[in-house]
């Protein structure tokens, strides 16, 4: 069975511009989390989604944004990027949000650059 | 104070020594329990996971969880070459928000 996958795998983008993320959960999964980690880290929460709502959200300004679509997938938008958000984006898939098993499952993540 | 507090190292050991990775948490909320592997520059992988207190074993992993104390603990068995990575545990409320620590660096000697 195929894992939590993301794209890209790289990106490199200048100050300012806007970026979107992409990222696949696993098959049977509903649930989709967000995270940004720093190098020499540990993740931080961004944004949870289930069932195409969002369930919760970090502390992160309004640039950052996400969606979850019908197929469980979701999309992670960035806008007026900073310096600051380099950073490795990881995506974490759960089999449901609440009420039982909270395993997640991270992705590859994608390693965001900004210059 | 941070949430979860996790000591940088980094921490290194011949190989077959038996290593013990620790971290500290402040909210007494917290019931589940994951220790992560992450090897350089890729996503992190579940290694253990845990819900309120007491012990789990598998294989050569075993982590511990005291809620009295607030402490989490991993131990690894004869540890590997292979085991070098970055070690990052983390705790959850019902909420399924994930809250890690900064990660410890172990490397295994061989």
């Amino acid at each position: 069975d195929a894992g939590v996958t993301q794209s890209p795998t790289h990106l490199i983008k200048t100050r300012g511009q806007q970026v979107t993320l992409r990222c696949s959960p696993i098959s049977g999964h509903k649930s989709v989390s967000w995270y940004q980690q720093v190098l020499g880290q540990g993740p931080q929460f961004i944004f949870q989604y289930y069932e195409k709502e969002e369930r919760g959200r970090g502390n992160f300004p309004d640039r950052f944004s996400a969606r979850q679509f019908p197929n469980y997938s979701s999309e992670l938008n960035v806008n007026a990027l900073l310096l600051g958000d380099s950073a490795l984006y990881l995506c974490a898939s759960s089999l449901i949000q609440g009420g039982g098993s909270y395993e997640q499952y991270f992705g590859p993540g994608t390693r965001l650059t900004v210059t | 104070q941070k949430e979860v507090e996790q000591d940088p190292g980094p921490l290194s050991v011949p190989e077959g020594a038996i290593v013990s990775l620790n971290c500290t948490y402040s909210n007494s909320a917290f019931q589940y329990f994951m220790w992560y592997r992450q090897y350089s520059r890729k996503g992190p992988e579940l290694l253990m996971y845990t819900y309120s207190s007491g012990n789990k074993e598998d294989g050569r992993f075993t982590a511990q969880v005291d809620k009295s104390s607030k402490y989490i603990s991993l131990f690894i068995r004869d540890s590997q070459p292979s085991d070098s990575a970055t070690y990052l545990c983390a705790t959850s409320n019902q909420g399924g928000k994930l809250i890690f620590g900064q990660g410890t660096e172990l490397s295994v000697k061989p």
